[in-house]
């Protein structure tokens, strides 16, 4: 079964310094992994994903994330954190053999708290 | 491109009504949706998926007497809360994939926040 682990609830970082949101997963097979990140009373927004290709994945805002296959990992990261950035940010992952029937399962979720 | 909408944003119902939610994709075809629900401060769990013109797909545990899907048009599904009471207040997301889109991309709605009193 397909499963998405986001450790930290919460994460804080000070303007202008780099941040880090961690993200692992299990597939049966080769996974797709996606990124998204919810403001208050929003839908999710689109960052970035994983389909294939470069281990390195930029995104929306300034966002990027690395695929380490070794790891199962795929954590998000920004050279240079705003306050804008603060939000809920979900890690997801959809199983590319469907063997999870193409469903795409969400993380619990990790806070981004970034001060002035 | 690829929006996806949803209405009400807010809803607030009386225990033992229904309420009806809409998902619509504004500028692409939704072969598939997904309806997910979301408590405070958790994450989204997927209720079901429903692919145009047939039944949905109910995930475990979700009722689907309760929660009735449609997905009758590319463009439209809809979620009834049957008999809604106060433990069904929830913030409730869409969810769409389909043609014209990459096969695993998803476009989500704003969301639904369902209060029912």
């Amino acid at each position: 079964a397909q499963s998405v682990a986001q450790p930290e609830d919460q994460v804080n970082v000070a303007e202008g310094n780099p941040l880090t949101v961690k993200c692992t997963y299990s597939v049966s097979g080769n996974p797709y992994l996606f990124w998204y990140v919810q403001y208050p009373n929003r839908g999710l927004q689109f960052l970035l994903k994983y389909i294939t290709g470069d281990n390195l994945v930029k995104g929306s805002y300034g966002f990027e994330a690395e695929f380490n296959k070794s790891q199962t990992s795929f954590h998000l990261k920004k050279p240079s954190a705003l306050v804008s950035d603060s939000a809920l940010y979900f890690c997801a992952v959809r199983d590319s053999q469907g063997t999870g029937g193409f469903k795409t399962i969400f993380g619990a979720g990790t806070r981004l708290f970034v001060k002035a | 491109g690829a929006v996806v909408s949803q209405h009400p944003s807010w809803v607030i119902c009386k225990s033992g009504t229904s309420v009806k939610i809409e998902c619509r994709s504004l500028d692409f075809q939704a072969t598939t949706m997904f309806w997910y629900r979301q408590f405070p401060k958790q994450s989204l769990m997927l209720m079901a998926t429903s692919n145009e013109g047939s039944k949905a797909t109910y995930e475990q545990g979700v009722e689907k007497d309760k929660f009735l899907i449609n997905h009758a048009s590319l463009t439209l599904s809809t979620l009834t809360v049957t008999s809604a009471h106060p433990e069904d207040s929830s913030f409730y997301i869409c969810s769409a994939r389909g043609m014209g889109t990459t096969s695993y991309e998803q476009y989500f709605g704003p969301g639904t926040r369902l209060t029912v009193t």
